[in-house]
C-alpha cells in the first residue's frame, strides 16, 4: 500500500521544548524518507531525509529516527524556536520516485 | 543559484475553463514533478516528467496533462475545470530519473469559481 500515516494533526510546544511528530509507513518498497517543513503560502521545503540502512540522522537541531522493523520514523525538533512554527511533513519515495506525503503535522512553538 | 520558479502565482478560473502552469526546475535538474496539495493536506502526486516525457503518474483523470521542453521546464494543463481543482499546484525538480531530493517551488494557487 503506499500509505504513509503522521501524527499528531497539530502540536502545541514550548519555546525551547522537543517537538516530536511521528509518522508510519506500510510499504517495504520504500526506501528514502524525506522529512518537509511548509509556511504558510510557500511550497514544502526539504528539511532532513533518511535511508532505512541507517537508525538517525542529525542535522543541527533537527534529528530524524528510523525504526525499520516497525517500519516508522520520527522527526525531533530540539530547542524548538518560535521561528520553526509550520507544518511538517514526513513522506516516502520507493523506486518509482513518487513522493507519497502524510497528511502534515501542524506545529506551533509557543513563544 | 535560482531555485524552482513557478507562473503565475495565482489564477482564477471559471468552471469549464482550461488553464496552464509553468514550471522551470533548479539550476542543474531535469526532472520536473507535478503535486497538488488541496487545503490543509499534503501534496499529492500528479505526474513526472524527464527526458520530455511522462515517466509516472498519479490517481489523476486524463484531464491533467503535462509537457516538458528541451530545456527542461515543464507545463501542467488542466481541461476542463470543475470546482474540485481548486488547489495548490507545487513544481518540484529533481536531478536524473532516480533522483530522489526533490525541490519545490513556491506553487500556483488555482480557484476555480
Amino acid at each position: 500500500q503506499q500509505q504513509v500515516k503522521q501524527s499528531p494533526q497539530s502540536l502545541i510546544v514550548q519555546k525551547g521544548g522537543i517537538s516530536i511528530i511521528n509518522c508510519a509507513y506500510e510499504n517495504t518498497a520504500f526506501d528514502y524518507f524525506p522529512w518537509y517543513q511548509q509556511f504558510p503560502g510557500k511550497g514544502p521545503a526539504l528539511l532532513i531525509a533518511i535511508r532505512p540502512d541507517v537508525s538517525e540522522k542529525k542535522e543541527g537541531r533537527f534529528t530524524i529516527s528510523f525504526n525499520k522493523s516497525a517500519k516508522q520514523f520520527s522527526l525531533h525538533i530540539m530547542d524548538s524556536q518560535p521561528g520553526d512554527s509550520a507544518t511538517y511533513f514526513c513522506a516516502a519515495n520507493g523506486e518509482d520516485d513518487k513522493i507519497i506525503f502524510g497528511k502534515g503535522t501542524r506545529l506551533h512553538i509557543l513563544p | 543559484d535560482a531555485g524552482v520558479t513557478q507562473s503565475p502565482t495565482h489564477l482564477i478560473k471559471t468552471r469549464g475553463q482550461q488553464v496552464t502552469l509553468r514550471c522551470s526546475p533548479k539550476s542543474g535538474h531535469d526532472t520536473v514533478s507535478w503535486y497538488q496539495q488541496a487545503l490543509g493536506q499534503g501534496p499529492q502526486f500528479i505526474f513526472q516528467y524527464y527526458e520530455e516525457e511522462e515517466r509516472q503518474r498519479g490517481n489523476f483523470p486524463d484531464r491533467f496533462s503535462g509537457h516538458q521542453f528541451p530545456n527542461y521546464s515543464s507545463e501542467l494543463n488542466v481541461n476542463a475545470l470543475l470546482l474540485g481543482d481548486s488547489a495548490l499546484y507545487l513544481c518540484a525538480s529533481s536531478f536524473g530519473a532516480g533522483g530522489f531530493e526533490q525541490y519545490f517551488g513556491p506553487g500556483t494557487r488555482l480557484t476555480v469559481t
